[in-house]
C-alpha cells in the first residue's frame, strides 16, 4: 500500500492564481481530510470528508474548495491564491470517522507571492 | 471555540532521562484524544487512540494516561534517546473532527 499520497510537494503560485492540491489514498478508507500547518499554530482543519459525495467545512475553509467524487481521491482548491495561504498542507485519511486514527500525507508546501 | 493546549511549548532533556507532557481538552462532548509523534521533514504518525477515562496506553517506554473528566492526558517518555527527538502532538476528537493542539517539541542531547 502506497498509503495516502500527496502532490506536488512544492508549489511556488503568484498571488490571484489557481491550483489543485491533490491527495490520494489506497486504504479504503471513508474519512478524508485537509489541514494546514504554519508556525505555532498547530494543525488547522480545512475541510473534510465522510465519505464519496460528502464534504464539511473545518475550521479555516475560507478561500478553499473541495470534492469527493470517489473514495481514494479528495482534492483541494485554491481558487484565488493569496499571501496568507502560505503554508504546508497536509492530507489525512482514516478508516471511517474523524475520531479514528489519522494518516498522513507527506505534505505539500505552497508559497503564494 | 474548542481550544486544546499543550504545555511545554518545548523542552530539552539529557540522554536517559525520562519526561513528561501535558495536554488539557474541554471535558465536555469528549470522543478520543490522540497522540501523534511528528519528526521534522516527515508526516505526523499516531502514537495512542484514547477513548475510556483512565485508559492508559503503552509503546515501549512511551506511554500516556488519560482524564476525561477534568479534561487532561499525560505522555510519558521513560529513558528519552535522541531518537525521540520530535514535536508531539496531541488532538481532541469530537464528532467528526479532530483539534490540535500546538505540540510540544522534544530535543534529546547525547
Amino acid at each position: 500500500n502506497a498509503g495516502v499520497t500527496q502532490t506536488p510537494k512544492f508549489q511556488v503560485l503568484k498571488t490571484g492564481q489557481s491550483m489543485t492540491l491533490q491527495c490520494a489514498q489506497d486504504m479504503n478508507h471513508e474519512y478524508m481530510s485537509w489541514y494546514r500547518q504554519d508556525p505555532g499554530m498547530g494543525l488547522r482543519l480545512i475541510h473534510y470528508s465522510v465519505g464519496a459525495g460528502i464534504t464539511d467545512q473545518g475550521e479555516v475553509p475560507n478561500g478553499y474548495n473541495v470534492s469527493r467524487s470517489t473514495t481514494e481521491d479528495f482534492p483541494l482548491r485554491l481558487l484565488s491564491a493569496a499571501p496568507s495561504q502560505t503554508s504546508v498542507y497536509f492530507c489525512a485519511s482514516s478508516y471511517s470517522r474523524g475520531t479514528d486514527t489519522q494518516y498522513f500525507g507527506p505534505g505539500t508546501r505552497l508559497t503564494v507571492l | 471555540i474548542l481550544n486544546v493546549e499543550q504545555s511545554p511549548q518545548s523542552l530539552h532533556v539529557q540522554e536517559g532521562d525520562s519526561t513528561n507532557f501535558t495536554c488539557s481538552f474541554p471535558s465536555s462532548n469528549f470522543y478520543a484524544l490522540h497522540w501523534y509523534r511528528w519528526e521534522t521533514a516527515k508526516s505526523p504518525e499516531a502514537l495512542f487512540v484514547m477513548t475510556l477515562n483512565g485508559d492508559e496506553k503503552k509503546k515501549g517506554r512511551i506511554s500516556a494516561t488519560l482524564n476525561t473528566k477534568e479534561g487532561y492526558s499525560y505522555l510519558y517518555i521513560k529513558g528519552s534517546q535522541p531518537e525521540d527527538s520530535a514535536t508531539y502532538l496531541c488532538a481532541f476528537g469530537n464528532t467528526d473532527k479532530l483539534i490540535f493542539g500546538t505540540g510540544t517539541r522534544l530535543q534529546v542531547f547525547p
